[in-house]
């Protein structure tokens, strides 16, 4: 089946470096991307859709500066968090829609990446 | 709009008995439900998925749900509770209009005693 990787699946960085999570659909292209972020005892929360090959678009209250995605190509998107703070410790977790198939079928998660920022 | 609400934050349930996971869901389509589960420190896994065929769906792990329009319904079921049950559980609807985006219910927590 599909798969999409994620990575890194645990990172931890100091307060105010950037973190990058990459998210790869590796056999199957996708031109849209979703990033969600999961706070903790809550469900997941959309951040925003990349879109290959133009600006992401991003949910209501989700800074654009902040959380930088670069979508470069059809099999890869990029979720940056810049100057990252404790408050942005979080799970995030990307997923990619496979076109062609009946809907229910088109879904594929990547595992998640959990960021401390100490 | 589609919609999608897990009616208990917590379940604690004793191992062996059975597992009741309640969501339902509103939708102006017919639906495609998921049903995730969330093991701590490990990423999201597929238990099942309903895309208008079977109402009644098999999962791994001996979960089960059944797609009920009447009831709006699409509850999770496990005859025998296992301890590696214990996790978080996710009721998902795919919103067919808008990019294949998905609405998340809120999680339920399952909690096995022994």
């Amino acid at each position: 089946g599909a798969v999409v990787s994620q990575h890194p699946s645990w990172v931890i960085c100091k307060s105010g470096t950037s973190v990058k999570i990459e998210c790869r659909s590796l056999d199957f292209q996708a031109t849209t991307m979703f990033w969600y972020r999961q706070f903790p005892k809550q469900s997941l929360m959309l951040m925003a859709t990349s879109n290959e090959g133009s600006k992401a678009t991003y949910e209501q209250g989700v800074e654009k500066d902040k959380f930088l995605i670069n979508h470069a190509s059809l099999t890869l998107s990029t979720l940056t968090v810049t100057s990252a703070h404790p408050e942005d410790s979080s799970f995030y977790i990307c997923s990619a829609p496979r076109r062609g198939r009946p809907p229910g079928e088109k879904l594929f998660f990547g595992s998640g990446t959990q960021l401390s920022v100490l | 709009a589609q919609s999608v609400t897990q009616l208990d934050s917590h379940v604690s349930v004793s191992e062996g008995t059975p597992v009741l996971l309640r969501c339902n869901y509103s939708s102006s389509y017919s639906p495609s439900l998921f049903w995730y589960v969330q093991h701590p420190n490990k990423g999201l896994q597929l238990l099942l998925k309903y895309t208008s065929a079977a109402t009644l769906v098999k999962g791994i792990n001996g979960f089960e749900a059944e797609f009920k329009k009447s009831e709006t319904s699409f509850h999770l079921t496990k005859p025998s509770a296992h301890m590696s049950d214990a996790a978080e559980y996710f009721c998902v609807v795919i919103q067919l209009d808008s990019n294949y985006q998905l609405i998340w219910g809120a999680g339920t927590k399952l909690i096995i005693k022994p």
